[in-house]
């Protein structure tokens, strides 16, 4: 068992391009969630799976981000035009849906994303 | 709208001493309040967990105190170390609802 990993730890880009995360959580975990997380803030859910399945999106999700768990195993954040407000870390972390009310997440290290 | 407060924002305790952090919700459908520690560079940890139908429970050092009643709940850092400098979050709801965390130094 190896935790949660997150590719890359670091990425800077331009204000415009499209950025892709990867997220691979613990195997045997069906649940598995995105987090935004700034300097001195709480981390702010954005949406989480269930195997394949999206169960919730944020409000606050703005379109142009997606993600997506096609096999219920890794996933991938994608922003498309990327703009400098969305500089954060995002953080995946995965879980298993074993009792709803005593769900225990872990983390990942996150992906440090820099826009400039 | 922020539903989860947290206090203070930051937090200085002598090595020995009792460390606490407040967290306070509205929501009254929550039924599930955990603590995380997060250290720089890494994603949060989960500390201990309380569910509504319990006033307490302790880990080791760690104690939550929950007041449903006031829809308040407290951590506890017994006999803090350096160690334990970090920023701590309380959450609700499966996670999904967070404070803005308090940062704790721990002095030597």
């Amino acid at each position: 068992d190896t935790g949660v990993s997150q590719d890359p730890r670091h990425k800077i880009t331009k204000r415009g391009q499209n950025v892709t995360f990867r997220c691979d959580p613990i195997s045997e975990h069906n649940r598995l969630y995105w987090y935004r997380q700034t300097l001195g803030q709480g981390p702010e859910f954005l949406t989480y799976f269930q195997n394949e399945a999206q169960l919730e999106k944020s409000r606050l999700l703005s379109d142009r981000f997606s993600a997506e768990r096609p096999k219920g195993s890794f996933s991938t954040l994608e922003i498309q035009r990327t703009e400098q407000g969305d500089s954060a870390m995002y953080l995946c972390a995965s879980s298993l849906d074993q009792d709803a009310t005593n769900e225990k997440l872990f983390f990942g290290s996150g992906t440090q994303l820099s826009v400039l | 709208q922020q539903q989860v407060k947290q206090s203070p924002q930051s937090l200085i305790v002598q090595k020995g001493g009792i460390s606490i952090i407040n967290c306070a919700y509205e929501n009254t459908a929550f039924d599930y309040f955990p603590w995380y520690q997060q250290f720089p560079g890494k994603g949060p940890a989960l500390l201990i967990a309380i569910r509504p139908d319990v006033s307490e429970k302790k880990e080791g050092r760690f104690t939550i105190s929950f007041n449903k009643s006031a829809k308040q709940f407290s951590l506890h850092i017994m006999d803090s170390q350096p160690g334990d400098s970090a920023t701590y979050f309380c959450a609700a709801s499966r996670e999904m609802i967070w404070g803005l965390g308090t940062s704790l130094a721990v002095n030597p």
